[in-house]
């Protein structure tokens, strides 16, 4: 089965600086799907970016991009020009490059993003 | 648009109490799922249907049962509440996989915060 590990439960970055979020993710599939959501004080899931893994090029979302490492099996998020309303739960998840059926994505644990003013 | 909507937000039940957590979406979406959030395990799938007229256990059923009404609504139900059930629970929605429109992502409900004493 797959699985995914954030090994960050907390972090935090000074508002308009960089901050990297860790990743890393266990399978044997050589297609699937990477995703990173949002989860604000709101508790509402918001999706911030998507990464195919047949696609070597790293995704872009306005501030948020990913560093993708196929071999390394490491996704990592990276948000430039934090912002206070970046503050929120970050979660990685993962699916397989399914033909048919049902969209199960498998979570991390998730990483609390702190900004300090 | 409303997207994904769960009722009720908040629950307090005394262990042994029954009670059905109610989705739905208006999306049009074929499949559905329920996740529980648990603080440092991320979102963990209880139940999903890929369809309407089929449900499948996810990675944690025991103790939940669910119905798939029709393609907009998707219960979940709790016989016998335990304190270990004590969680927030979300639905979510999406396109099938397969799917031309398909783009893997999941929409999510606000959540409900279940709490049994």
């Amino acid at each position: 089965a797959q699985t995914v590990t954030q090994s960050q439960p907390e972090m935090s970055v000074q508002e308009a600086e960089t901050v990297t979020l860790s990743c890393t993710y266990d399978t044997s599939e050589s297609d699937y799907y990477l995703f990173w959501y949002k989860q604000p004080p709101s508790r509402q899931m918001i999706l911030v970016i998507r990464q195919e893994a047949y696609k070597q090029q790293n995704a872009t979302e306005n501030r948020f991009s990913v560093n993708f490492q196929k071999a390394a099996k490491s996704f990592s998020l990276k948000i430039s020009d934090s912002q206070l309303g970046d503050a929120a739960m970050y979660f990685c998840a993962y699916r397989t490059s399914l033909i048919q059926g049902a969209q199960k994505l498998v979570f991390g644990q998730g990483t609390r993003l702190t900004i300090n003013p | 648009n409303a997207g994904v909507t769960q009722t009720p937000k908040f629950q307090v039940l005394k262990t042994g109490q029954s009670m059905t957590l109610q989705c739905a979406q208006d999306m049009n979406h074929n499949s559905m799922y329920w996740y529980r959030q648990d603080p440092g395990m991320g979102l963990r799938l209880i139940y999903y249907s890929a369809s309407e007229g089929t449900t499948d256990k996810g990675e944690v059923p025991n103790g939940y049962n669910v119905s798939r009404l029709n393609k907009r609504e998707f219960s979940l139900r709790l016989e016998s509440a335990a304190p270990s059930q004590t969680s927030v629970y979300f639905c979510a929605s999406s396109e099938l996989a397969g799917d031309l429109i398909s783009t893997g992502e999941l929409f999510f409900g606000e959540g409900s915060r279940l709490t049994v004493l």
